[in-house]
C-alpha cells in the first residue's frame, strides 16, 4: 500500500539547536497529523493540518503542510531535552485509516 | 477525565501459546482502533471499529488474530497461536467519531514471545 516515507530516521542535536523533520508522499494527503512519542510511552497527538500551505505554531515547534498537500515538516527551534522523543506523521493514504510514517528519533544532548 | 485503558501492560509467553489483550476506550468514542508497532517502526493499523462494526480490517492476519467490540465499548484482541513474529507493543487508540480525528493513545500492551 501507500507509504508515508520520514526523514531522517535519527538526529542528534545539541540542547539548542534547531531540528526538523519531514513526511512526504507520492499522493496527495487530506489531511496529516503529528504524534511525540517518548521513549517507554505511547504516542500523543500534537496537531492536525488541513489545508494546503497552512502553518501551524505551538511554542518552539512549527507545522507546514504542503502547497500540494504531499509533503509535511515540524521544525523544533532550540530544542530542550524534554523534546527527547520520536515523532511521526500520519495520514490518510486512501484507506480511510492514518498510516504512520516510521518516525524520526530525536537525541537532544545537554 | 480517564484516558485509554489497557491491560495486561507486559505479557511473556511461549509461542504456540495464545494471549489475550483488553482495551477500554475514552468514555464516548465511538472509534476504536488496535495498532502493532514493532521496534523502532510507527504504529501499524490491525483494525479499526466505528462502534461495534469492524470497518476496517484489511491489516489483520485472521488465520491467527481475532478481535471483537461487543456493545461498542471495551475490545478484546486475541492471538491463537502465538508466533515469535508477533513480538511488538500492541496499541489501543480511541477517537470520538471518526479516523480524522485526533486519537487517543493507550500504554500499550509489550507483548514477547518466547
Amino acid at each position: 500500500g501507500q507509504q508515508v516515507m520520514q526523514i531522517p530516521q535519527y538526529q542528534h542535536v545539541q540542547e539548542g539547536e534547531d531540528f526538523t523533520t519531514y513526511c512526504n508522499s507520492s499522493t496527495t494527503l487530506s489531511n496529516i497529523q503529528w504524534y511525540k512519542q517518548r521513549p517507554g510511552g505511547h504516542p500523543v497527538f500534537l496537531i492536525q493540518l488541513v489545508k494546503s500551505g497552512e502553518v501551524k505554531k505551538q511554542k518552539r515547534l512549527t507545522f507546514q503542510f504542503g502547497e500540494a498537500k504531499k509533503n509535511s515538516s515540524l521544525h523544533i527551534t532550540a530544542t530542550q531535552t524534554t523534546d527527547v522523543g520520536t515523532y511521526f506523521c500520519a495520514a490518510d493514504t486512501g484507506r480511510r485509516a492514518l498510516t504512520f510514517g516510521s518516525g524520526t528519533r530525536l537525541q537532544v544532548q545537554p | 477525565e480517564a484516558g485509554v485503558v489497557q491491560s495486561p501492560r507486559y505479557k511473556i509467553i511461549e509461542k504456540k501459546q495464545p494471549v489475550a489483550f483488553w482495551c477500554n476506550p475514552i468514555s464516548g468514542h465511538n472509534t476504536l482502533y488496535w495498532y502493532r508497532q514493532n521496534l523502532g517502526q510507527g504504529p501499524e493499523l490491525l483494525i479499526r471499529y466505528e462502534n461495534e462494526e469492524a470497518v476496517d480490517d484489511s491489516q489483520l492476519p485472521k488465520d491467527r488474530f481475532s478481535a471483537e467490540r461487543l456493545k461498542g465499548v471495551d475490545s478484546t484482541l486475541k492471538i491463537q497461536p502465538a508466533e515469535l513474529g508477533d513480538s511488538a507493543v500492541y496499541l489501543c487508540a480511541s477517537s470520538s467519531v471518526t479516523f480524522t480525528d485526533t486519537q487517543y493513545f493507550g500504554p500499550g500492551t509489550r507483548l514477547t514471545v518466547l
